[in-house]
């Protein structure tokens, strides 16, 4: 069965970091294309970074409100994928999704930016 | 970027109506695209993979169609449990885009 679980969650305030991680079971982790999926408060999704696999040089792509500020990386000795959040603003205040193969998501986890 | 323009916004229908719910691309997606259901503190759930393709577990009333660049989800037969939100991702080019929601309510 494929699980994945995000942690990391939590209040932090404008300007500070969190780092988020979905630590994965079920399926061969190593080979996976792994993404990285918010939702607003207002409930609209936002697709936000995605990382390939290691025979794709681990190749990252990100979506333009996050560039230069998160950071999605992977640890495929733990089957984890990660999404550093610098710099963060109010408008970061989202429950954010860990995904495998677009069908596959983990619970989610809220992160609220807020002073 | 790809738009994904979804309508409508939100609506209400009855037990047993015949509900559609479309998502219109503003370029080429292919058939690139899933419909997601969510219901209130779940993640989303995909319904329909590949504009046509039915999800693993998901009842036979649920289907996807393309005309054109116009994507749909259909719900043939309305039940209680198919109130929810539903959302369209395109996943031709990145950045992937999501469709603004469809509230599908009880009338």
């Amino acid at each position: 069965e494929v699980q994945l679980v995000e942690t990391g969650g939590g209040l932090v305030q404008p300007g500070k970091s969190l780092k988020l991680t979905c630590a994965t079971s079920g399926f061969t982790f190593s080979t996976a294309w792994m993404h990285w999926v918010r939702q607003s408060p207002e409930k609209r999704l936002e697709w936000i970074a995605r990382i390939k696999d290691k025979s794709n040089n681990y190749a990252t792509d990100y979506v333009e409100s996050v560039k230069g500020r998160f950071t999605i990386s992977r640890d495929d000795s733990k089957s984890s994928v990660y999404l550093q959040m610098n710099s963060l603003k109010e408008e970061d205040t989202a429950t954010y999704y860990c995904i495998y193969g677009g069908l596959y998501w983990g619970q989610g986890v809220m992160v609220t930016v807020s002073s | 970027d790809i738009q994904m323009t979804q309508s409508p916004s939100s609506m209400s229908a009855s037990l047993g109506d015949r509900v559609t719910i479309t998502c219109q691309a503003s370029q080429d997606i292919g058939n690139n695209l899933i419909w997601f259901q969510q219901k209130p503190g779940k993640s989303p759930r995909p319904m329909i993979y590949y504009a046509t393709n039915l999800a693993n577990g998901v009842p036979s009333r649920f289907s996807g169609s393309r005309s054109g660049s116009d994507y749909s989800l259909t719900i043939s037969s309305l039940e209680s449990e198919d109130m929810a939100d539903y959302h369209c991702l395109q996943y031709k080019q990145y950045p992937y885009t999501f469709g603004a929601g469809t509230k599908l309510e009880l009338k």
